[in-house]
């Protein structure tokens, strides 16, 4: 079955970059269909989704974020990646990586969730 | 963006109760709703998708129901396993948006 793995620092500096890479194991990246996405959650607060990319390339943001965010693929290490420029620590959050099929918002499975804080 | 408001945010139960959930949608998403549950220190699972299609595996106590801007999540008889927080989503326009979340607290 298909896994989600996060990786990345835990810890990223005021106004510098935060990068996160996820891990796709026991399946292919390339399925077609299937929609790569990220989200975050703050301490103790509620879900934002940040978008998607397909393996093809093709990507949506939410425009909240957009200005900063950019995500990538690389189909061959199975592993798709978000970049978030500026931070602040308003950027504090878990960040989790999930798959879903033609954007239908059913995000399964997920990956276990990386918690990065911004913090001098 | 379709904002999404859940209520209540929280709540307390017993076991064996029946608890309902509800999320309205700041405008006409048809069906396109999704339930999940988040236990602490976990990432969330999908419940229901469809707003009453009940995901495989997901115990037959769950269901949901609604149309249009109106939707609830019901839970009867409430186990152990189940006290959690739950999220709305809406899928009918980008961007997604969840709602703010219930928490299902042990009375």
């Amino acid at each position: 079955q298909v896994q989600l793995q996060e990786s990345g620092p835990g810890l990223v500096k005021p106004s510098q970059t935060l990068s996160l890479t996820c891990t796709v194991s026991g399946g292919s990246i390339n399925s077609d269909g299937y929609y790569w996405n990220w989200i975050r959650q703050h301490p103790g607060k509620g879900l934002e989704w940040f978008g998607y990319i397909y393996y093809s390339g093709s990507t949506y943001y939410n425009p909240s974020l957009k200005s900063r965010v950019t995500f990538s693929v690389d189909t061959s290490k199975n592993q798709f990646s978000l970049m978030l420029t500026s931070v602040t620590a308003a950027d504090t959050a878990v960040y989790y990586c999930a798959r879903d099929y033609y954007g239908s918002g059913k995000f399964d499975p997920w990956g276990q969730g990386t918690l990065v804080t911004v913090s001098s | 963006d379709i904002q999404m408001t859940q209520s209540p945010s929280s709540l307390s139960a017993s076991v064996g109760d029946t608890v309902t959930i509800t999320c309205r949608a700041s405008q006409d998403i048809r069906n396109d709703l999704n339930w999940y549950q988040q236990k602490p220190g976990k990432a969330p699972k999908r419940l229901i998708y469809a707003t009453s299609s009940l995901q495989s595996g997901v115990p037959s106590r769950f269901s949901g129901s609604g149309s249009g801007t109106q939707f609830t999540l019901t839970i009867s008889s409430l186990q152990p396993e189940d006290f959690a927080t739950y999220y709305c989503l809406q899928h009918k326009t980008y961007p997604l948006t969840f709602g703010g979340g219930t928490k299902v607290e042990i009375k």
